[in-house]
This record gives C-alpha cells, structure tokens and sequence, in this order.
C-alpha cells in the first residue's frame, strides 16, 4: 500500500513569489492534515481536512496561506507570496475515520522543504 | 500557552543498554499522549499511544508511562540497538481525528555499537 506521498521534496523560490505544495493522502483516508517546522522549532499544526472540508484551520498563520482539497483527495498548500519566514519543511499526514472514540492513527508523509530566499 | 519540553540534549547510549527519553509538559491536561519516531529526511512515525487512565503501555522493547499528575511521559527502548537512533518526539492530543496534536521539540537519541 502506497504511503502519503509529497511534492515537490524541496523547493528554493525568492521572497513574493507563489509556491503550491501537494500531498496525496494514503488511499480512503478521510482525514488529511497539514503541519509545518521552522528552523530549531516544534512541528506546529497548520489545519486539517474532512474530506473536501476544512475542519480546523487554527494553526495557519495568515491569509498568505491557503490550502484546498478538491474532491477529497489530494490536497494543496498555497503560499502567496512566500516570506523569509515561511521556510522550513511542511509536512502532510492522513488518517482513516473509524469512528467515534476510536483512535485513527496519523500517517505522515516525508514532508517538503521550503527554501524562500 | 502549552509547553511541552523533552531531553534538551542528545543522548547516547551503549548498545543493548536502555534509553529512556524524557517528556514534561505544561499548561495541559491531555487525554492522549502520544511517541512518535523520526528519522533525517522522513516524516514522524507513530509510535505508541497512552491515555490518560493508563500508568503504562508496552510494546515489544518501547514502554511509556504517563503520570499526570507529574505531567511527564518517560519513554524507554529496552535492548537498544543502532537501528534505533533516531529522534523520537512526544505529542499530546490526537486521541481522535479532531484532537489537535500538539509535537515537543523532539530529543535525538544515537546508539553506539
């Protein structure tokens, strides 16, 4: 069974520039995640997906940000335009739904490295 | 605001000897607590999961006590091997797909043959 896979695995752009992140999510799985980690920091949630539904976009740090998933399947991170700040690697997990109390455990993908200069 | 603090050092261990990581955390009460592995270049792997009624959980040579009273989270690798340098992170929440996971700084832990 194929994991959840990232593209691209780096991407150097300057500062303004546009840069979109996918993930494709392990097949079924309903939940899809975003997280990212800054130099020296903890990875920090960024939101999460029901299907093609934002369930809980606390974590993204501003309206550069924006994130779609388009049917349910795979998902997008756009970041428009980019800053200094904005590098780091940008991780994407899924997970299945198995109900209620049930603990759905998260997948991660191997994650993208952002290069803004 | 939630702090979650682990070993600030790495640690080095003697093969077959046991590591034992340190999670605390602050300004939480978690009903999940979670023990993830990460090697260079990769994304987290769960490890192991324990709730808040549970002492302890194993599973083969990893076993995790939570004490919530203390707020600390001791995760131990028996028999160590090198195979099993990597960083390994603890994370609170994420008992269900809405629980947020909140990730520690992670502590790098190398084996020596």
């Amino acid at each position: 069974e194929a994991g959840v896979t990232q593209f691209p695995s780096h991407s150097v752009i300057e500062k303004g520039q546009t840069v979109t992140l996918r993930c494709d999510p392990i097949s079924g799985h309903d939940n899809l995640y975003w997280y990212r980690r800054v130099m020296g920091k903890e990875i920090k949630f960024l939101l999460h997906f029901v299907k093609e539904s934002k369930q809980d976009e606390s974590g993204m740090p501003n309206n550069r940000f924006l994130a779609e998933r388009t049917g349910g399947t795979y998902s997008t991170l756009k970041v428009q335009p980019a800053e200094l700040e904005d590098s780091g690697v940008y991780f994407c997990a899924s997970s299945q739904d198995r109900g209620t109390g049930v603990y759905n455990e998260q997948f991660f993908g191997p994650g993208t490295r952002l290069t803004v200069l | 605001s939630q702090k979650i603090e682990q070993n600030s050092e790495a640690l080095n261990i003697q093969e077959g000897k046991t590591a034992t990581l340190t999670c605390n955390y602050t300004n939480y009460s978690p009903a999940y607590l979670q023990w993830y592995r990460q090697d260079p270049g990769r994304g987290p792997v769960f490890l192991l999961l324990i709730r808040e009624n549970e002492k302890e959980k194993r599973k083969e040579r990893l076993k995790v006590t939570f004490d919530t009273t203390l707020k600390q989270s001791l995760f131990h690798i028996t028999a160590s091997q090198p195979a099993d340098s990597a960083t390994y992170l603890c994370a609170l929440g994420g008992g269900t797909s809405y629980d947020k996971v909140i990730f520690g700084p992670g502590t790098s832990l190398s084996v020596i043959p």
